[in-house]
């Protein structure tokens, strides 16, 4: 029962451009929706993250859309960097399940120069 | 900024033989979650500690166990190993209250099972 749902097992966008990852969840107790950055043989790297009474949260490139009616949330960055190219990796917690974090099964985005 | 510390990085065993994987969480952060991933799969939990108590568990075989310390190190101890424990073995840390939940990953140990 995969909960937290990635559909786009990869991506490619020209560098300079809008990347926008999404990510669909099926939990709605869920609190909080976190991205995370792997690259390989190396750990998630932790992005960006939202509470689930926002909508928004945005940190310098990234922004972070979540759109509760439709248990969907995106990522958006902008400009893509070569350097960005990486696994992405959506994640969920629910406080009242101890806060462990429940992953999508990511999505490669590549950034052409 | 330190970051958390997971050693071996990687380890090679035996079928039936024991391993032990130790982490180091952030400086000042109290709880500390343990995650395996398989090849091609996402990270799943298997354990969670907080102020040296157990808080929470997943998905973990009775072969694991696992402990925080007094200096908020935590060790995963597995016994009775499978070719199906291989995998990369991510240790993450946080300080509750964190704002959402932020988790912080370490390197990682790759455990291999021959």
């Amino acid at each position: 029962d995969q909960q937290v749902k990635q559909n786009s097992p990869s991506l490619s966008v020209q560098e300079g451009r809008i990347s926008i990852l999404n990510c669909d969840y099926t939990n709605s107790m869920f609190d909080y929706f976190l991205w995370y950055k792997k690259y390989p043989a190396e750990g998630p790297t932790f992005l960006i993250s939202i509470s689930s009474i926002k909508d928004k949260n945005e940190d310098g490139r990234f922004t972070v859309f979540l759109n509760k009616s439709a248990k969907h949330l995106s990522l958006h960055i902008v400009p893509s960097q070569p350097g960005d190219s990486a696994v992405y990796f959506c994640a969920a917690s629910e406080k009242s399940s101890g806060d462990k974090l429940t992953f999508g099964t990511g999505t490669r985005l590549a950034v052409r120069p | 900024a330190a970051g958390v510390i997971q050693s071996p990085r990687h380890l090679i065993k035996e079928k039936r033989e024991t391993a032990t994987l130790k982490c180091y969480p952030i400086p000042r952060h109290d709880t500390v979650y343990w995650y395996q991933q398989g090849p091609g799969q996402d990270p799943q939990f298997l354990i969670s500690f907080y102020e040296k108590m157990q808080s929470d568990k997943g998905s973990i075989p009775d072969r694991f166990s696992a402990q925080q310390f007094s200096d908020y190190h935590s060790e995963l101890n597995m016994s009775s190993l499978e070719l199906g424990d291989s995998a990369l073995y991510f240790c993450a840390s946080s300080f509750s209250p964190s704002e959402n939940n932020e988790q912080f990953f370490g390197p990682g140990t790759r455990l291999t099972v021959l």
